[in-house]
């Protein structure tokens, strides 16, 4: 099925290591954006991109680096683990990010633990 | 970015009518009123989305207020399924497009 997609599911990552988060989409959307989510909170914006080549700091950009080198994919790089970053990350999409009048499509998440 | 204001949690009884409320008072007029619930350990999923009027899709209908200060969503029949956090979000028409998240109102369904 058409969607977005993140791999892995699942991951356990020790203090200062890296990794890198992957979120690909088969829909031809411009708009892609990086989100965490701690326990009983709502989402927070990390990274967005509003096409390949163009990337922007969100709410929380501190310790991530994003590229986009194509229209389907935006990976999320943790560059030095840390355990504040143990949270659930979901990626989202949408046709273009200027036209509110089209919904967005989120990932089913990654569930980071750092320790 | 103008803000909302949803309370924290609502009950309903499976199979009975739920209005979801969300205030918006300093709403523009080209914020599109979004909605978005997120099932437990789901991503968010999209629900609805309006401008002035009402609108309805499979899932819910939107109910936007005349003066677009507030808006209620409803789900007809509530079901188990539609336990969940849902979240009204203002979206600007030209902006990069961002969904700003709140805390969103935490939904209850009893059978």
């Amino acid at each position: 099925n058409a969607g977005v997609t993140q791999t892995p599911k699942f991951q356990v990552l020790k203090t200062g290591q890296s990794m890198t988060l992957q979120c690909a989409q088969d829909m031809n959307h411009e708009y892609m954006s990086w989100y965490r989510q701690d326990p009983g909170m709502g989402l927070r914006l990390i990274h967005y991109s509003v096409g390949a080549g163009i990337t922007d700091q969100g709410e929380v950009p501190n310790g991530y680096n994003v590229s986009r080198s194509t229209t389907e994919d935006f990976p999320l790089r943790l560059l030095s683990a840390a355990p504040s970053q143990t949270s659930v990350y979901f990626c989202a999409s949408t046709k273009t990010g200027g036209l509110p009048g089209l919904g967005y499509t989120f990932g089913s998440g990654t569930r980071l633990t750092v320790v | 970015d103008a803000k909302t204001t949803q309370p924290n949690s609502m009950e309903s009884n499976e199979e009975e009518p739920v209005h979801l409320p969300c205030n918006h008072s300093t709403i523009s007029g080209t914020d599109y009123i979004h909605w978005y619930r997120q099932l437990p350990s789901q991503g968010p999923e999209y629900v609805i989305h309006g401008l002035t009027s009402n609108v309805n899709n499979r899932m819910a209908s939107l109910a936007i207020a005349e003066d677009r200060k507030s808006s209620t969503l409803i789900l007809h029949r509530a079901t188990l399924r539609d336990a969940a956090v849902y979240y009204c979000i203002l979206l600007q028409r030209g902006s990069q497009g961002n969904l700003i998240f709140g805390k969103g109102t935490k939904l209850s369904v009893k059978p």
